[in-house]
């Protein structure tokens, strides 16, 4: 099992470029998570998904978007990124039973010039 | 909504020595409370967990106590070890649907030899 990937890895964009970052999850979590990662703020959630087709906002959703046309991903966009949007950013998913552990991705790291 | 406040945000002890870091939450619903270890470029991971029914929770060097009355939890690591160094991240649930977390801001904790 691969467990949560994300792709891609690092990404440079400028002011106003557009971008969608990928989640996949290989074991049928029916909840995932999109989180950004800020020096000295912990992880704050932008997106949530508790089923396949279903989205819903987190703490900070402004300036992003999400869907979740399939199970196993979750997608982040950004339609007209901003320097404000340089960020860690992590996708997670959890089993929608008694295991509460949320099992997170390797991370994607974007800059916005 | 619900806030979860961590301190110290450093910490530093010799090596054999135990650690201790504190959160707080303010939601009196909240039932799980999560702490991960985050390493330096690495995604989080869970390291032990608490659920609201319980006060404390161990696990070889790391245990976890709960105080539901006053509302904080605690993470202890006894007997540190070099490879400890870390951040690590309180969390705690919060009412509405999807599981949701709202993490602490993390504390660097450095084990010297």
């Amino acid at each position: 099992n691969a467990g949560v990937t994300q792709t891609p890895k690092f990404r440079v964009l400028k002011t106003g470029q557009s971008m969608t970052l990928l989640c996949a999850q290989d074991m049928n979590h029916e909840y995932m998570y999109w989180y950004r990662q800020d020096p000295g703020m912990g992880l704050r959630l932008i997106h949530y998904s508790v089923g396949e087709g279903t989205t819903a906002k987190g703490e900070v959703p402004d300036g992003y978007n999400v869907s979740r046309l399939k199970k196993q991903n979750f997608l982040l966009g950004l339609e007209s990124a901003a320097p404000s949007q340089t960020s860690v950013y992590f996708c997670a998913s959890r089993y929608i039973g008694g295991v509460r552990e949320q099992f997170f991705g390797p991370g994607t790291r974007l800059t916005v010039l | 909504g619900e806030n979860v406040e961590q301190h110290p945000s450093t910490l530093s002890v010799q090596e054999g020595d135990s650690a201790v870091i504190k959160c707080t939450y303010s939601d009196s619903a909240s039932n799980y409370f999560p702490w991960y270890k985050q390493e330096l470029g690495k995604r989080p991971q869970l390291i032990i967990d608490i659920r609201s029914n319980v006060g404390e929770k161990k696990d070889q060097r790391i245990a976890v106590t709960l105080n539901k009355t006053a509302k904080h939890f605690s993470l202890h690591i006894t007997e540190t070890q070099p490879e400890d160094s870390a951040v690590y991240f309180c969390a705690a649930t919060f009412t509405g649907g999807g599981n949701k977390l709202t993490f602490g801001t993390g504390t660097q904790l450095k084990v010297e030899l």
